[in-house]
């Protein structure tokens, strides 16, 4: 069955430290999204992906980067982890862009 | 830009309660309507979806939808709850011409007591 795969599933990290969150997806979608889940805010977007080679920002971008070389994966990156990016990151996939989305398990990410 | 309301942020019942739940947008224009539901432990799954058509919308385990036009309103309900429905639950809109992009409201808290 396809799937939406997400790793790793749990992170602690120190303020400053580069992060990187994966993502892969087998349902061969080409448009993916990656959201982050706080409390009392439901999922904000991050960043989203049309295809390969395509990124876009969403509205809470600022300190994360993807980038997008093939269909199946979007690793989201923290370039400079910061206490306020202690938060649970899902990702997404969808066959069209405005689509039902499928969700992957989560990773719940810790900067101390 | 576009907004989705969730007013319930927390909502207890007992068994074989009715639930309701209000989503309120603001967008003005086509729309795709959803409702997701997350729990305990568990990433998001979704329970119904509005494209067009019938505006009142049955989804999985007893839920239902309605998409009122003139409200801005897609509101969940299910006529009796059980323990298992204890969960997050999570409306969306997509915006058409709007670039396409899921807003989520802010959740509502179900915790249905046994």
């Amino acid at each position: 069955d396809a799937e939406i795969t997400q790793s790793p599933r749990h992170k602690i990290t120190e303020t400053g430290r580069q992060v990187t969150l994966a993502c892969h997806q087998t349902w061969n979608h080409n448009n993916m999204f990656w959201y982050r889940q706080d409390l009392g805010h439901g999922l904000r977007l991050i960043h989203y992906s049309y295809g390969v080679q395509d990124t876009n920002k969403g509205e809470v971008s600022d300190g994360y980067s993807v980038s997008r070389s093939n269909t199946e994966d979007l690793p989201l990156t923290l370039e400079s982890a910061a206490s306020s990016q202690t938060s649970v990151y899902f990702c997404a996939s969808s066959e069209a862009p405005s689509d039902e989305q499928f969700f992957g398990p989560g990773t719940r990410l810790t900067v101390l | 830009a576009q907004s989705v309301s969730q007013h319930n942020h927390h909502v207890i019942l007992s068994e074989a309660a009715s639930l309701e739940l209000g989503c309120n947008y603001s967008y003005g224009g086509t729309v795709n309507l959803f409702w997701y539901v997350q729990y305990p432990g568990q990433h998001l799954q979704l329970l119904l979806k509005y494209f067009s058509g019938d505006p009142l919308v049955k989804g999985i385990k007893g839920f239902e939808a309605e998409f009122i036009k003139s409200k801005f309103s897609f509101n969940l309900r299910k006529p009796s709850v059980q323990w298992s429905d204890t969960a997050e639950y999570f409306c969306a809109v997509n915006a058409h011409n709007a670039g396409n992009m899921l807003t989520f409201g802010g959740g509502t808290r179900l915790m249905v007591k046994p």
